[in-house]
């Protein structure tokens, strides 16, 4: 079993939906939570990272974090075309000292 | 800020010849720089951990004699591809970790794509 767990979509939306894309994982020693957007032939971007279980809001982007259910989501608001590109999300634990990664979403958010 | 380079950005080689990815952050010092694969719709592979001045530690399954990892100052690592062949080719990505920041955050280079013919 995967410690993370990511579908990997497709997801395709008109552009102004809102997005929700989520991970689960298994390591309960995990204590960041990050989303990373990697547009296509390029390097990851961190979004947003979360300590711990929580809400963290930028912008248009919302991460929550419910460490209970072991799940994580990210919420993209009027999502817009310039958003398309594959979402990973990564987590961190002060014990493995490594990001692991989910396997990505890529998403396409069609004008 | 924050800013890491890869060079070069693609490389086409033939078959048995090696090739040195170079990877720089440019505004800030990285005690630890990573090294990942990435395969076509896939995610990050972490190949290898590499720290200042000291030997780089690899991942289960990767052949360290095969991918040379050299961490030589704190703005600088390389990756050596040694005796290249075609299932070697994929997009090979860099991070690292600012010695002045929080122990989970990594800056991700661009990436460098390698063709093996």
């Amino acid at each position: 079993q995967k410690e993370v767990e990511q579908d990997p979509g497709p997801l395709s939306v008109p552009e102004g939906a809102i997005v929700s894309l989520n991970c689960t994982y298994s390591n309960s020693a995990f204590q960041y939570f990050m989303w990373y957007r990697q547009y296509s032939r390029k390097g990851p971007e961190l979004l947003m990272y979360t300590y711990s279980s929580g809400n963290k809001e930028d912008g248009r982007f919302t991460a929550q974090v419910d460490k209970s259910s072991k799940y994580i989501s990210l919420f993209i608001r009027d999502s817009q075309p310039s958003d398309s590109a594959t979402y990973l999300c990564a987590m961190y634990s002060r014990r493995g000292s490594r990001l692991t990664f989910g396997e990505g979403t890529q998403l396409t958010v069609n004008p | 800020g924050a800013v890491v380079s890869q060079h070069p950005s693609w490389v086409i080689c033939k078959s048995g010849t090696s090739v040195k990815i170079e990877c720089r952050s440019l505004d800030f010092q990285a005690t630890t720089m990573f090294w990942y694969r990435q395969f076509p719709k896939q995610s990050l592979m972490l190949m290898a951990t590499s720290n200042e001045g000291s030997k780089a530690t690899y991942e289960q399954g990767v052949e360290k004699d095969k991918f040379l990892i050299n961490h030589a100052s704190l703005t600088l690592s390389t990756l050596t591809v040694t005796s290249a062949h075609p299932e070697d080719s994929s997009f090979y990505i860099c991070s690292a970790r600012d010695r002045e920041g929080s122990p989970y955050e990594q800056y991700f280079g661009p990436g460098t794509r390698l063709t093996v013919t």
